[in-house]
C-alpha cells in the first residue's frame, strides 16, 4: 500500500528565505505526483503537477523535483513571502487506470514578516 | 468560471440522520471523487466516478452512497450519519485522464451530534 510523508510537519521561516518542503512515498511505480496548496477552511489548489517521465516542474517562484528511484519529491519556494504561509500537500498517483490519490499529511507552512 | 461547487459549506446532523453532500463541476470533466479529511489522517478517498453511471469505491466507503447520473453531479449520500463521520469532505474532478490536475471545491463542513 503506497504511503506518502511529509516532513517537516510544520516550518516557520522569515520573509525572503528561500525553503524546500520534502515528500516521499514508498512504492515508486507511481503515475504522477502532484503539489497542492491548502488556506484555512479552504479547498486544495493545485500548484504544480509533475509526471513520472518528468525529473521537475516550475511556476513563478516554485519549483517541484521528483527522483522515482528514491521515492522523493521536494517543493523549493523561492524568496517566501506572508502570502505563502498555508498549508502544503503532496498527492502521488499509483498507476495508470488507478485514478485514487494518496495524500501526505501537508506542511504548515508560517512565513514571518 | 465556478470550477467544482460543493454544497452546503456546513451541516449539522443528529445521529442516524441522513443527507446528500452535493457536488457539481462544469468543466465537463469525466473522472470525479470524493474525500474525507480528517486531522492528523490526511485526505482518503471514500468513492469515485470514471463517467456517467459508472462508480467505484476507495479506501473508506462505508456508511456512504453514490450515484452519477449526469457528467455534471456527484452527490454524496450519509445512510445514517454517526459521530465517526464527522469530517471536512471535498469533491474533486479531473479531465479524462490520470495524468491531468485535479480540481478540489471548498469542502463541506460536516458535524454530527
Amino acid at each position: 500500500k503506497q504511503e506518502v510523508t511529509q516532513i517537516p510537519a510544520a516550518l516557520s521561516v522569515p520573509e525572503g528565505e528561500n525553503l524546500v518542503l520534502n515528500c516521499s512515498f514508498t512504492d515508486s511505480a507511481i503515475y504522477n505526483l502532484q503539489w497542492f496548496r491548502q488556506d484555512p477552511g479552504k479547498g486544495l489548489t493545485s500548484l504544480l503537477l509533475i509526471q513520472s517521465s518528468q525529473r521537475e516542474q516550475t511556476s513563478g517562484r516554485l519549483n517541484a523535483s521528483l527522483d522515482k528511484s528514491s521515492g522523493r519529491s521536494t517543493l523549493y519556494i523561492a524568496a517566501s513571502q506572508p502570502g505563502d504561509s498555508a498549508t502544503y500537500l503532496c498527492a502521488v498517483n499509483s498507476g495508470a487506470g488507478s485514478y485514487q490519490l494518496t495524500f501526505g499529511k501537508g506542511t504548515k507552512l508560517s512565513v514571518i514578516p | 468560471n465556478a470550477g467544482v461547487t460543493q454544497t452546503p459549506k456546513f451541516q449539522v446532523l443528529k445521529t442516524g440522520q441522513s443527507m446528500t453532500l452535493q457536488c457539481a463541476q462544469d468543466m465537463n470533466h469525466e473522472y470525479m471523487s470524493w474525500y474525507r479529511q480528517d486531522p492528523g489522517m490526511g485526505l482518503r478517498l471514500i468513492h469515485y466516478s470514471v463517467g456517467a453511471g459508472i462508480t467505484d469505491q476507495g479506501e473508506v466507503p462505508n456508511g456512504y452512497n453514490v450515484s452519477r447520473s449526469t457528467t455534471e453531479d456527484f452527490p454524496l449520500r450519509l445512510l445514517s450519519a454517526a459521530p465517526s463521520q464527522t469530517s471536512v469532505y471535498f469533491c474533486a474532478s479531473s479531465y479524462s485522464s490520470w495524468a491531468a490536475n485535479q480540481h478540489f471545491g471548498d469542502g463541506t463542513r460536516l458535524s454530527i451530534l
